[in-house]
């Protein structure tokens, strides 16, 4: 059965920094894509960030270039999410999903960012 | 970058048939897979098409995708609808660079 473990999330003030992680279990993981989506409160899911499978290329949205960094360590089964910089609007629910764009599978339960002061 | 435009808002009895739709604003629908997930409050969104029209093991065929080239768009169709079909639909797809895009959302409401 696969499944996708968040971890990592909590309270932070504006302009600190987090790391989430994500346990997978359950797949190769070192076979696929990963990402990551936020849902801020009151609004629609936003795509963050995908790696591939080997970590050799990373992309990201706009609104979070140059202040988060994706990577992953195959050899733990483990994707990270470092966040840096964070702002008031970075506050959401921060999801692993496994696969490619366009076939996005498994989800993983979220874990919660908090930016406030 | 391109937008995906998805009505705020639908709803429909038990038992019929709802489409959601998700416009694509700028590049051709067809060009790269379109993909929709469900999301009830509180829970995590489930995956139910993929690659345009393809449906997950464990989605019901009531669940089917399709995209319409002269419209530039993407469709949800979901038909006998069950009051467990109440949830928010999302649809994505992406471009040559690389970066997700997220449709805004369809809150579905069965009554």
């Amino acid at each position: 059965e696969v499944q996708l473990l968040e971890s990592g999330g909590g309270l932070v003030q504006p302009g600190g920094s987090l790391r989430l992680s994500c346990t997978a279990s359950g797949f190769t993981f070192y076979s696929y894509a990963m990402n990551w989506v936020r849902r801020a409160p009151g609004k629609g899911l936003e795509w963050v960030s995908v790696i591939s499978d080997s970590g050799g290329s990373t992309y990201y949205a706009d609104s979070v270039k140059g202040r988060f960094t994706v990577s992953r360590d195959n050899s733990k089964n483990t994707l990270y999410l470092q966040v840096n910089s964070l702002r008031a609007e970075d506050t959401a629910i921060y999801y692993c999903a496994k696969g490619n764009l366009g076939q996005l599978d498994y989800w993983g339960q979220g874990t919660l960012v908090t930016v406030s002061s | 970058n391109f937008m995906l435009t998805q009505p705020h808002s639908v709803s429909e009895s038990p038992g019929k048939t709802v489409t959601i739709s998700c416009t694509r604003s700028s590049g051709r629908i067809a060009s790269n897979y379109v993909q929709w997930f469900q999301q009830r409050p509180g829970s995590s969104p489930r995956t139910v098409i993929y690659e345009d029209d393809q449906r997950p093991s464990g989605v019901p065929d009531r669940f089917s995708g399709s995209i319409d080239r002269s419209s530039n768009s993407a469709s949800l169709t979901i038909s006998g609808l069950k009051t467990e079909d109440e949830a928010d639909y999302y649809c994505l797809s992406y471009d040559s660079s690389i970066q997700g895009v997220f449709g805004g959302g369809t809150k579905l409401t069965v009554l």
